[in-house]
């Protein structure tokens, strides 16, 4: 199996950055995605990384180092509407993506 | 933007009666996935689906679970025998011919067993 951790809680205010960690353990490693939640809501696609190094997207981006299991999200230029929930899921195979319990980022004014 | 459907969004059901949920994934998608999340809980993994069979299941996909892609375009869980601790959001989601790419998750259905 896979195992994922994340920190459980951060909370950050309102025009600054905020660095989520992820790191993982697992055999057949095939890529890491982060994914957002807002409560009720289903999760939606963030950032893919399967290559070691950074990918940027807009004000969001994610780092893995595969040598070392270890993946961030960074959250630049932080929105109230950033408060959410980031799960760290990693595939491992060819199908099922395996989820951390999620960091809930709380975003103050 | 295409994007995955899933219906009902809310099943309230009694223990033991069985369940349906439907799902229509992206159309040109080929892989489809069944995830639940208890509430406040992580996201976990129930069974994927490739060229109508099922290609992955976890442990919690027992014998109660079955999945289906009766039509082409509809893809269902069934659930035979409901549980309490059945009582979950279920994720639909889909990917692309590609497989190096992001999985699309559907809006959900909260099922409530009482």
């Amino acid at each position: 199996g896979q195992n994922i951790d994340q920190p459980t809680e951060m909370t950050a205010t309102e025009g600054a950055i905020v660095q989520i960690n992820c790191t993982y353990q697992t055999s057949g490693f095939n890529g890491l995605f982060w994914y957002q939640q807002h409560a009720g809501e289903a999760p939606t696609f963030l950032s893919y990384n399967v290559l070691d190094g950074l990918e940027e997207k807009g004000r969001f981006s994610s780092f893995l180092s595969r040598s070392k299991g270890y993946s961030y999200l960074l959250l630049k230029e932080l929105q109230m509407k950033d408060s959410a929930s980031y799960l760290c899921a990693v595939r491992a195979g060819d199908y099922k993506l395996s989820f951390g319990a999620g960091t809930t980022v709380t975003v103050r004014a | 933007e295409p994007e995955v459907t899933q219906t009902p969004s809310h099943q309230v059901t009694q223990m033991g009666q069985e369940v349906i949920l439907r799902c229509v994934p992206i159309s040109n998608h080929l892989y489809f996935y069944w995830y639940r999340q208890i509430l406040g809980q992580k996201v976990e993994f129930l069974v994927s689906f490739y060229n109508n069979e099922i290609s992955e299941k976890s442990e919690i996909f027992d014998d109660q679970f079955s999945v289906e892609r009766p039509d082409g375009s509809n893809f269902t869980l069934k659930i035979r025998s409901t549980k309490l601790e059945d009582s979950a959001m279920y994720f639909c989601a889909s990917e692309g011919d590609s497989h190096l790419d992001e999985q699309y998750f559907g809006p959900g259905t909260r099922l409530t067993v009482t």
